[in-house]
């Protein structure tokens, strides 16, 4: 079965810290792997996926096959970077729903 | 402008009386789909839809009906609401599976 563990419900840093939001997967094919992003009171939206490999404000997250994992990092936190960051799995042959793990809230403090 | 859109943004009613809130994205995407949000569960899917008449229930479908009769609209219907399903609630539209779901911008509900 397909399963996206987020471990941490919330997390606190300073501002200039570093931030690593930690996201566990089960699937047995190739997942395809996003992390979205929710601003307060905002609609969430896609800060990067997996195969793209691409730095989105800052942000990267790199696919750990052996340990299953899609952890998302950032060198220096910012005050803007508070939210709600969910992780989310798509099977292989996209005809299944997107997974979400439970997401993680941010807290950067000032 | 690409996007999803709900309606009502905030609706509060009472207990037992059928409510629906729409959905319709102008994308051209096949897969739709509704999740409620609640504090401390994260997103939750309720129903999703792979195509015109193609529905099926996600993890939560209880108490909930979708329709899907055209490409860009995707209902979700709540025939008698309970104060339990007071919640957040996002559609979400993609390609496919495998692409970038887009969502709307939310509906709070509130069931008293």
């Amino acid at each position: 079965a397909q399963r996206v563990t987020q471990p941490e419900k919330l997390l606190s840093v300073f501002k200039g810290a570093p931030v690593e939001l930690k996201c566990n997967y089960s699937y047995s094919g190739s997942p395809e792997l996003f992390w979205y992003v929710q601003y307060s009171r905002q609609r969430l939206q896609l800060l990067l996926r997996h195969i793209s490999r691409e730095s989105i404000k800052g942000f990267t997250a790199d696919l750990n096959k052996g340990e299953t994992s899609f952890h998302l990092k950032k060198p220096f936190a910012q005050e803007e970077d508070s939210a709600m960051y969910y992780c989310a799995l798509a099977s292989t042959s996209g005809n299944t729903p997107l997974v979400f793990g439970k997401g993680t809230r941010l807290s950067v403090i000032a | 402008e690409a996007q999803v859109t709900q309606n009502p943004r905030y609706l509060i009613t009472v207990t037992g009386k059928k409510l629906t809130v729409t959905c319709s994205q102008n994308m051209n995407h096949e897969y739709m789909s509704w999740y409620r949000q609640d504090p401390g569960l994260g997103l939750r899917q309720i129903y999703y839809s792979m195509n015109v008449e193609v529905t099926d229930k996600g993890d939560v479908p209880e108490g909930y009906k979708v329709s899907r009769k055209e490409k860009r609209n995707f209902p979700l219907i709540l025939e008698s609401p309970s104060p339990n399903q007071t919640s957040l609630y996002f559609c979400a539209s993609s390609l496919s599976g495998r692409h970038e779901a887009f969502f709307g911008q939310g509906t709070r509900l509130t069931v008293v």
